[in-house]
């Protein structure tokens, strides 16, 4: 069976830039998940769906940052303008309802310059 | 509020047992999960237990949780070198959320 599928899977631009990063959750899963891991704040959970609606948002670090669900297979998160301190890997993870265990993809390695 | 703490570094030698510990501060926390992450990849599900267990045992892990020192440990038996990896605990706080919290990792050396 086919896991999170994560793209681009390395991304290197300059700030100042627009980044949008791409995730496919495991077919049937209703909830996804944005991760970001740095080696300074671990990993923090940005903002999930369920049932493609978002339900917590909390931790995206501020506007240039922004996240859609268009449908239950695919999901983009986006940051505008991109800024070195984005530099992180983002990992995008799904489940069978917000309450089963996550799934997690092979990660976004993002570098802005 | 809530809080996962882990040691950051283990060394063991092939063969021999390992154990990482975990703490947590939610005590209504519902699910708590371990996960291994090797380099360049995600992170991968390894086991979870639920608060009302205080043991899980799958193959040569070994999870026991003490619910009222709000401590976590995973037991892996005969560690190989293939072990060597960060391992993540995390918590499913009383939220009612999908919200996990992670803890910082623990990385697992597996000394031939």
């Amino acid at each position: 069976d086919a896991g999170v599928i994560q793209s681009p899977r390395h991304e290197v631009t300059e700030m100042g830039q627009e980044v949008t990063l791409r995730c496919k959750p495991i077919s049937g899963h209703n909830s996804l998940f944005w991760y970001r891991q740095t080696m300074m704040r671990g990993l923090e959970l940005l903002i999930y769906f369920n049932n493609n609606v978002p339900i917590d948002d909390s931790g995206m670090p501020e506007d240039r940052f922004s996240a859609k669900m268009p449908n239950a297979s695919f999901s983009t998160l986006k940051i505008q303008p991109s800024e070195p301190r984005d530099s992180a890997v983002y990992f995008c993870a799904s489940s069978f309802g917000d309450n089963q265990p996550q799934h997690f993809g092979d990660g976004t390695r993002l570098s802005i310059l | 509020g809530e809080d996962v703490e882990q040691s950051l570094f283990l060394s063991v030698r092939e063969g021999d047992s390992s154990v990482i510990n975990c703490t947590y501060t939610d005590s209504s926390s519902t699910y708590l999960y371990w996960y291994k992450q090797e380099p360049g990849a995600g992170l991968q599900l390894l086991t979870y237990i639920f608060s009302n267990m205080d043991m899980k045992q799958d193959q040569r892990l070994t999870v026991l949780l003490n619910k009222k020192d709000k401590h976590l440990s995973l037991r892996i038996a005969d560690t190989q070198t293939g072990d060597s990896a960060i391992y993540f605990c995390a918590e499913r706080g009383s939220s009612n959320t999908g919200k996990l919290i992670f803890g910082q990792g623990t990385t697992l050396q597996v000394k031939p």
